[in-house]
């Protein structure tokens, strides 16, 4: 069984940094895209950034562009996030999610989501 | 960007009744299109990718239908652990983009 889990969530000043880091068990993790996903407090999904399984090549939303940077270590199985500059705005619940791939294609759906870690941007 | 655009934002039913959300984008998708269900303090979970076809584990009530910018998904007989928020997605273009999600509620 595949498996997400998120860490390094927390409570940040404006202008501060974090890192965010998501734990694979249950798959061959360099096979596959992983994606950030975040959801504001009583908002919908927004999708943040997504990595390639290599870490090739990545691709991130405009609200987060040249602020956060994705990453991996496929040697540990994880998936980070590095938040920069971070502002009220990114304050939401992020999830780790899976990619899909099907017959060595991806297919930019999130098929597997971890439970998400906490990140408040707040004096 | 594509933006996805779901009807209702509340829909109210009652147990063994059908329930239909609407799923409409700014421009063509094909018919990469996603649906995600989540309840409150989880993680989103995969219901309907390629527009129509079951995740794995996926109940047969639910099912998704269309292509291009109009999409449905239809939980035939609501069940109370269907009770939730659901989300469309597409995944034909950069940005990926949600919908705003339908609550379906009980009635």
């Amino acid at each position: 069984e595949v498996q997400l889990v998120e860490s390094g969530g927390g409570l940040v000043q404006p202008g501060g940094s974090l890192r965010l880091s998501c734990a694979a068990s249950g798959l061959t993790f360099s096979s596959y895209a992983m994606s950030w996903v975040r959801q504001a407090p009583g908002v919908g999904l927004e999708w943040v950034s997504v990595i390639t399984g290599g870490g090739g090549s990545t691709n991130y939303a405009d609200s987060v562009k040249g602020r956060f940077t994705i990453s991996r270590d496929n040697s540990k199985n994880t998936l980070y996030l590095q938040m920069n500059s971070l502002r009220a705005e990114d304050t939401a619940v992020y999830f780790c999610a899976k990619v899909a791939k099907l017959e060595n294609r991806y297919y930019y759906y999130m098929d597997v989501w971890g439970k998400g870690t906490t990140v408040t941007v707040s004096s | 960007e594509i933006v996805m655009t779901q009807s209702p934002d509340t829909l109210s039913v009652s147990p063994g009744e059908r329930a239909t959300l609407s799923c409409r984008a700014s421009q063509s998708v094909s018919s990469n299109l996603a649906w995600y269900q989540q309840k409150p303090g989880q993680a989103p979970r995969l219901l309907i990718y390629g527009a129509s076809t079951r995740a794995t584990g996926i109940p047969a009530r639910f099912s998704g239908s269309g292509s291009g910018t109009e999409f449905t998904l239809t939980i035939s007989s609501l069940q109370s652990e269907d009770f939730a928020v659901y989300y469309c997605q597409q995944y034909n273009d950069w940005p990926l983009t949600f919908g705003g999600g339908t609550k379906v509620e009980i009635k």
